[in-house]
């Protein structure tokens, strides 16, 4: 099992340009986040996504979109990149709650840098 | 105002030590509290979680949630290199646990 994989692995952006990043995971998880790292702040999280077809808002889902068309595939797009997108972006993925807690797994990440 | 507070560090300790990582928080609605260890350059793994308050110990490593001072810790005895990572403490207010709040992480150093 490759776990969870993002693609790419590095990005660099101009002022404005677009671009999507590709999460994959091959453990059969309803529950697929999308999270970015900054210095001082911490993992935050942008959007998630509780099974196919759906999606909803994080803390800090301005100037994203997502979509999860199929159930192994979460999609994160950035329409027009801004300087402050500069981040890691991880991905992660969990099972369908039980009613206890169930662990995240995260991607090895994607670099981004906006110019 | 964060509703996670964690110290980030760095931290710096000789090998063997006892390490002790803090957070406190501010939403009492938390009720389920996770450490994740994090690599360099490497996305975050589950290290230990904790329901409610109490203490839970896994080899090492030792997990406590006091949800009368909205304070977790992890304590790492005998620590070693290989425990070098930034340790990032997460809460979650739902049943199903599925959106965590994190702290943002306490860089550690174990020096051999």
């Amino acid at each position: 099992n490759a776990g969870v994989t993002q693609t790419p692995k590095f990005r660099v952006l101009k002022t404005g340009q677009s671009m999507t990043l590709l999460c994959a995971q091959d453990m059969n998880h309803e529950y697929m986040y999308w999270y970015r790292q900054d210095p001082g702040m911490g993992l935050r999280l942008i959007h998630y996504s509780v099974g196919e077809g759906t999606t909803a808002k994080g803390e800090v889902p301005d100037g994203y979109n997502v979509s999860r068309l199929k159930k192994q595939n979460f999609l994160l797009g950035l329409e027009s990149a801004a300087p402050s997108q500069t981040s890691v972006y991880f991905c992660a993925s969990s099972w369908l709650s039980g009613g206890a807690y169930n662990e995240q797994f995260f991607g090895p990440g994607t670099r981004l840098t906006v110019l | 105002q964060k509703e996670v507070e964690q110290d980030p560090g760095p931290l710096s300790v000789p090998e063997g030590a006892i390490v002790s990582l803090n957070c406190t928080y501010s939403n009492s609605a938390f009720q389920y509290f996770m450490w994740y260890r994090q690599y360099s350059r490497k996305g975050p793994e589950l290290l230990m979680y904790t329901y409610s308050s109490g203490n839970k110990e896994d080899g090492r490593f030792t997990a406590q949630v006091d949800k009368s001072s909205k304070y977790i810790s992890l304590f790492i005895r005998d620590s070693q290199p290989s425990d070098s990572a930034t340790y990032l403490c997460a809460m979650s207010k739902e049943t199903s646990g599925s959106r965590l709040t994190f702290g943002e992480g306490t860089q550690l150093t174990v020096n051999p």
